[in-house]
């Protein structure tokens, strides 16, 4: 069975720092992996998507990063701001059509 | 689109009651999933579908917790009879063909 971890489980740093939030899962065949965000007491936000072939994705100031040959993904932040707090979680599809979520990192960005 | 739509958006109710949650998917999506989460156990899918047809309902915690999808815009999720420990928020997800997925805003229910 897929299993995602997500470390570290909290992070806290000062505005304006780049950040990298890990994701490791130990089965590497998997279809897709997606990262999201949840604000707390909301859903899940879709921020990116990366298919089994690709390395990379990137949105504005989010870069995700995919190794299927060491079983880790990363969600690379720059310039972090306030409005980035909120807890990060990754989902990795396996090729059973079986999503697996990790536990999240909650992020503190400190003004 | 709207996105993806559940209700209600709360349900407090007594133990022993059922509970109906409702969800509507992004138009066009093939695959719905009901999730649940809590703060002990994270996010724990419970059973999807593919073409209105459940797949894997493995994640049912037991047989109290059922889910239909008569068509491709709805499906609902019922809890009969209701417990405290089934206190959570729930979540309705729907995708195309399995890439990226779309969350709704949860059901947040207290069952007293």
């Amino acid at each position: 069975k897929q299993e995602v971890t997500q470390i570290p489980a909290a992070l806290s740093v000062p505005e304006g720092e780049n950040l990298v939030l890990n994701c490791s899962f130990t089965d590497s065949a998997i279809y897709n992996l997606q990262w999201f965000r949840q604000d707390p007491g909301k859903g899940l936000t879709s921020l990116l998507l990366i298919q089994s072939s690709q390395r990379e994705q990137t949105s504005g100031r989010l870069n995700a990063s995919l190794d299927k040959s060491s079983g880790r993904s990363t969600l690379y932040i720059a310039a972090s701001q306030p409005g980035d707090s909120a807890t990060y979680l990754c989902a990795a599809l396996n090729t059973g059509n079986q999503f697996y979520f990790g536990t999240g990192t909650s992020l503190t960005v400190i003004p | 689109d709207a996105g993806v739509i559940q209700s209600p958006r709360h349900e407090v109710t007594e133990m022993g009651q059922e509970v109906t949650l409702r969800c509507k998917p992004i138009s066009g999506h093939n695959s719905l999933f009901w999730y649940r989460q809590t703060m002990m156990r994270g996010l724990e899918l419970l059973i999807y579908f593919n073409n209105n047809v459940p797949i894997d309902d493995s994640g049912m915690p037991e047989d109290r917790f059922s889910a239909k999808m008569p068509n491709a815009s709805f499906s609902t999720l019922k809890i009969q009879p209701s417990e405290p420990r089934d206190s959570a928020v729930y979540f309705c997800a729907s995708s195309f063909l399995f890439y990226e997925q779309y969350f709704g805003p949860g059901t947040r229910l207290t069952v007293t």
